[in-house]
């Protein structure tokens, strides 16, 4: 069974530009996370999707960060403008959607801000 | 807001040896989750405590659940080196409604073994 996908690995930017991460999560899991991890730190939740629809993004800065899952297989994340204190490793999770399953995690894009 | 809290948040052991870290976590959840993160890489999931008393191994490594005290404990036995990584617990936010599960993590505990 493949795993949870993301792209880039890797992305350096410099501060007030703009950047977007892919995730392509396992086949059939109807749940999606964006989480952030900042180094040393545990990740933190941005954003959860069901299919297509938002379930929780009460941890997400909207005035920069943005998410979206169409077709609610897909989904990107996008910062826009980034700040410097948004450098960290971004992981992609999914999960079959019910509840009492675990969430797989995907190896995440690590993004240095300058 | 729900808060998880691990310690140590450090340790440095030697081979064979016993140890235990501790999770504690500030509001009633029936669920935790224990993650391996080796440097550079992503979560691995090792273990999913779905009910008070739930206990489950895996080789040497066990992890419990007592929900009563908001308290998981993850026992490394007879340590090696392989088992080197930082270890995160984490708490669901279903008790938040509307079907939102994402989890709360602890900070990690970074385990390293010296042979």
């Amino acid at each position: 069974e493949a795993g949870v996908a993301q792209s880039p690995r890797y992305k350096i930017i410099e501060k007030r530009q703009s950047v977007a991460f892919w995730c392509n999560p396992i086949s059939g899991h109807a749940t999606l996370y964006w989480y952030q991890q900042i180094l040393g730190q545990g990740p933190k939740l941005l954003i959860q999707f069901q299919n297509n629809g938002v379930v929780d993004d009460s941890q997400l800065p909207k005035d920069r960060f943005s998410a979206e899952r169409l077709k609610g297989v897909d989904s990107t994340l996008k910062i826009q403008p980034a700040k410097l204190e948004d450098s960290a490793v971004y992981l992609c999770a999914s999960s079959w959607g019910l509840l009492n399953t675990e969430a797989f995690f995907g190896q995440g894009t690590r993004l240095t801000v300058v | 807001e729900l808060k998880v809290e691990q310690n140590p948040l450090f340790l440095s052991m030697q081979e064979g040896k016993n140890y235990t870290i501790y999770c504690n976590y500030s509001t009633t959840s029936d669920r935790l989750y224990w993650y391996r993160q080796d440097p550079g890489k992503s979560l691995e999931s090792l273990f999913v405590l779905l009910s008070n008393g739930a206990v489950k191994q895996e080789g040497r490594l066990m992890a419990s659940l007592d929900t009563k005290a908001r308290l998981s404990t993850l026992h490394i036995t007879a340590a090696v080196h392989d088992l080197s990584a930082t270890y995160f617990c984490a708490v669901d936010m279903t008790y938040s409604g509307g079907g939102a599960d994402g989890l709360t993590f602890g900070k990690g505990t970074h385990l390293i073994i010296q042979p």
